[in-house]
């Protein structure tokens, strides 16, 4: 099994509709993120979680909402998708030797 | 505040020629520093990672950075290109007062037969 696995891997879904993309981990790492990739930009951080009690809003967090289920759960929302959050998203986590990626979750809203 | 620049979205190179990918960095505290790789529809892979340990940093499939502390530099190379290496590179900062990576736009590299 994967390090770090993201559910779905690719969705296509309609504006104006919530979903949820979630992420599991088996590192045993209190630190948790979400990230979004868009071409030309990089990756983005949208949101970040030190431990379970901890949640923190990264650069891009208009529009999403997280929870933290559990130390290995973290998981991201978007209530009323829109055109412009169709992008690839990555979740990770880490200690502080490293990070370690999912295999992202290809996200288009129609 | 703290960034990274990526020169250069797109670098041709042809097989066997020397891999050059530029990243620069602002901080004003004394960074951790990486290269990540991504391959068509996969995810990021770790390259190499600088920590202050020593400055010259040897990652895998051949690749090698240098931090430059007078140019706020960690540029990426590789000797000798291989078809392998088509790829999306991305430079990456973090710092220990919080541990967040904030990465660079990416480049993509494409090899010439």
């Amino acid at each position: 099994d994967a390090d770090v696995t993201q559910t779905p891997r690719n969705r296509i879904t309609k504006t104006g509709k919530r979903i949820m993309l979630e992420c599991s981990q088996t590192k045993g790492h209190d630190r948790m993120y979400w990230y979004r990739q868009d071409p030309g930009l990089g990756l983005r951080l949208i949101y970040y979680s030190f431990d379970v009690k901890d949640i923190n809003k990264g650069e891009i967090s208009d529009g999403y909402s997280v929870s933290r289920q559990a130390q290995a759960k973290f998981s991201l929302s978007l209530e009323s998708a829109i055109p412009n959050q169709t992008a690839l998203y990555f979740c990770a986590t880490s200690d502080l030797w490293g990070y370690t990626f999912g295999s992202g979750t290809r996200l288009t809203v129609v | 505040a703290q960034s990274v620049t990526q020169l250069g979205s797109h670098v041709s190179v042809s097989e066997g020629a020397l891999v050059l990918l530029r990243c620069n960095y602002s901080s004003s505290v004394p960074p951790y520093l990486f290269w990540y790789v991504q391959y068509p529809n996969q995810g990021l892979q770790l390259l190499l990672k600088y920590t202050s340990a020593a400055t010259l940093v040897k990652g895998i499939n051949g690749f090698e950075a240098e931090f430059k502390k007078s140019e706020t530099s960690f540029h990426l190379t590789k000797p000798s290109a291989h078809m392998s290496d088509a790829a999306e590179y991305f430079c990456a900062v973090s710092f220990s007062n919080d541990y967040k990576l904030s990465f660079g736009a990416g480049t993509t590299v494409t090899v010439r037969a």
